[in-house]
């Protein structure tokens, strides 16, 4: 089956930029979605289909996808923002959904 | 806003089967695909599978295909999830969400079921 790898963390001081990825091979083929989970909560969808999102989420969350990596890029980071990210695709060819293992965001 | 209320927390003894449900009251979330994940303690997210809006015909990721039963009911707007031969690390938060297409984002979560596996 297809498999999504990302770093299992990344650690940003407030109001810098944080980069997370998610790779994968020809990743940029396929429809990309991340969610942002705070401790002891669901999952919520922060990006859609490689780069939209949902109304309500800030601008300062953007994404893009290309080739063999997708990224999640998070400006001016907020205390807040502190939390578990996860890509999410569709593989057609096992028909199914795949998350990648999540990156832990650590604002310092 | 679509809510999705599923049901209380669960202790089950290893070998048995727990049923998880998952319903909305604001909207008829079974035109969607439902889909279940779960989450073991301290690890990621694990897509188990979805029940296609048109058909009813579930989908089963492989490595739950001989455990997992997934339902609906159309006329109560409820889905449900049952995970038989229950084992220690099967705990786990278990999560319903939906999409309302196949490659699309799960836009929308239940509040998560806790199951503990215990003898």
């Amino acid at each position: 089956s297809y498999v999504v790898t990302q770093a299992p963390s990344v650690s940003v001081a407030p109001g810098q930029t944080a980069t997370i990825t998610c790779g994968g091979n020809d990743i940029g083929g396929k429809s990309v979605h991340w969610y942002q989970q705070r401790p002891g909560q669901a999952p919520v969808l922060v990006v859609y289909d490689d780069t939209d999102r949902p109304s309500g989420i800030p601008d300062r969350f953007s994404a893009s996808n290309s080739g063999n990596a997708a990224t999640l890029t998070i400006s001016r980071v907020e205390d807040t923002d502190e939390a578990d990210y996860y890509c999410q695709l569709w593989d057609p060819r096992s028909d199914e959904q795949v998350f990648g293992g999540g990156t832990k965001l650590t604002v310092l | 806003q679509m809510y999705l209320v599923q049901s209380g927390a669960e202790v089950r003894r290893p070998g048995a089967s727990v049923k998880v449900s998952c319903q909305s009251s604001t909207y008829n979330f079974t035109a969607n695909y439902v889909h279940w994940v779960r989450q073991a303690p301290g690890q990621g997210l694990e897509w188990m599978g979805r029940i296609n809006p048109n058909t009813g015909v579930p989908t089963y990721a492989e490595k739950f295909q001989d455990r997992i039963t997934l339902t609906r009911d159309t006329s109560i707007n409820k889905a449900s999830m049952e995970l038989s031969r229950l084992k220690s690390d099967d705990a786990a938060v278990y999560y319903c969400a939906t999409s309302r297409h196949l490659p699309g984002a799960f836009e929308h979560w239940g509040q998560g079921t806790l199951v503990a596996v215990s003898s």
